[in-house]
C-alpha cells in the first residue's frame, strides 16, 4: 500500500514564528498537495505543486505560505509569521488517479 | 465553484444494520469522486475511487454509486459494525484543476 509520510505529527509554535512542515509522497505521484482542517470544519484545499511550480493556490494561500520541493522527495509547507487562526491539522497529498493523504501535522499555534 | 455537501451530517445505527451515506455536487464536470474515512484526529484513508465514466465501484461491505449527471454519489455499507464508526467523507476532482472539493462528512457511530 502506497504511503505519504508527514512529519511531525504534532508542533506547538508561538504566534509570530515561522514552521516548517514536511511530508514525503508517493516516489511516482507527479501532483502534490496541502490541505488543512481548523477543528470540526471541512477539509480545505490550500495548493497544488505540479512539475515543480505551483499549479494552483486557493484564497487562504496568501504570502504567508510557501511551498518548496527541495530535492526528489521532499515536499514542504512552510508558514511566515503564525496567527493563532492557523492552528488546525495540515494534510499532504499526492496523486496519480486516486488521491492518497498523509496522516497529517497537528499545528497548535499559541 | 464546485460545492459539495452530504447527508446526514451524523447517524447512529445498532450493529447489523444497512445505511446509505449521501454526497451531492454541484458541477457536473468532475474527473472523479473518491470517499474517505476519517478517524477522530487521524488522517483520511481513501475507501472507494469512482472515475466518472464509472457507475460502482465495491470493496468488501462498501459499495458507492455514482451518478454524474444528476450531481450524486452514495456510500452503501452493508452488515455495520462498530469498527465503521468515523467521519465519511465525499470528495470530487474537478477535470479542469487537480484539487479535491470535499464535503463536510457524515459523522457514523455504530453502537454494538
Amino acid at each position: 500500500e502506497p504511503e505519504v509520510t508527514q512529519t511531525p505529527s504534532h508542533q506547538v509554535t508561538q504566534m509570530g514564528q515561522e514552521v516548517i512542515l514536511r511530508c514525503v509522497p508517493i516516489s511516482n505521484h507527479l501532483y502534490f498537495y496541502w490541505y488543512r482542517q481548523i477543528l470540526g470544519q471541512k477539509v480545505e484545499f490550500l495548493v497544488s505543486f505540479y512539475n515543480n511550480e505551483i499549479s494552483e493556490k486557493s484564497e487562504i494561500f496568501d504570502d504567508q505560505f510557501s511551498v518548496e520541493r527541495p530535492d526528489g522527495s521532499n515536499f514542504t509547507l512552510k508558514i511566515r509569521s503564525t496567527k493563532l487562526e492557523d492552528s488546525a491539522m495540515y494534510f499532504c497529498a499526492s496523486t496519480g488517479t486516486e488521491a492518497f493523504f498523509g496522516q497529517g501535522t497537528r499545528l497548535t499555534v499559541v | 465553484k464546485q460545492e459539495v455537501t452530504q447527508i446526514p451530517a451524523a447517524l447512529s445505527v445498532p450493529e447489523g444494520e444497512n445505511l446509505v451515506l449521501n454526497c451531492s455536487f454541484t458541477d457536473s464536470a468532475i474527473y472523479n469522486l473518491q470517499w474517505f474515512r476519517q478517524d477522530p484526529g487521524k488522517g483520511l484513508t481513501s475507501l472507494l475511487l469512482i472515475q466518472s465514466s464509472q457507475r460502482e465501484q465495491t470493496s468488501g461491505r462498501l459499495n458507492a454509486s455514482l451518478d454524474k449527471s444528476s450531481g450524486r454519489s452514495t456510500l452503501y455499507i452493508a452488515a455495520s459494525q462498530p469498527g465503521d464508526s468515523a467521519t465519511y467523507l465525499c470528495a470530487v476532482r474537478d477535470t479542469g484543476f487537480q484539487k479535491l472539493v470535499f464535503g463536510t462528512g457524515t459523522r457514523l457511530l455504530v453502537s454494538p
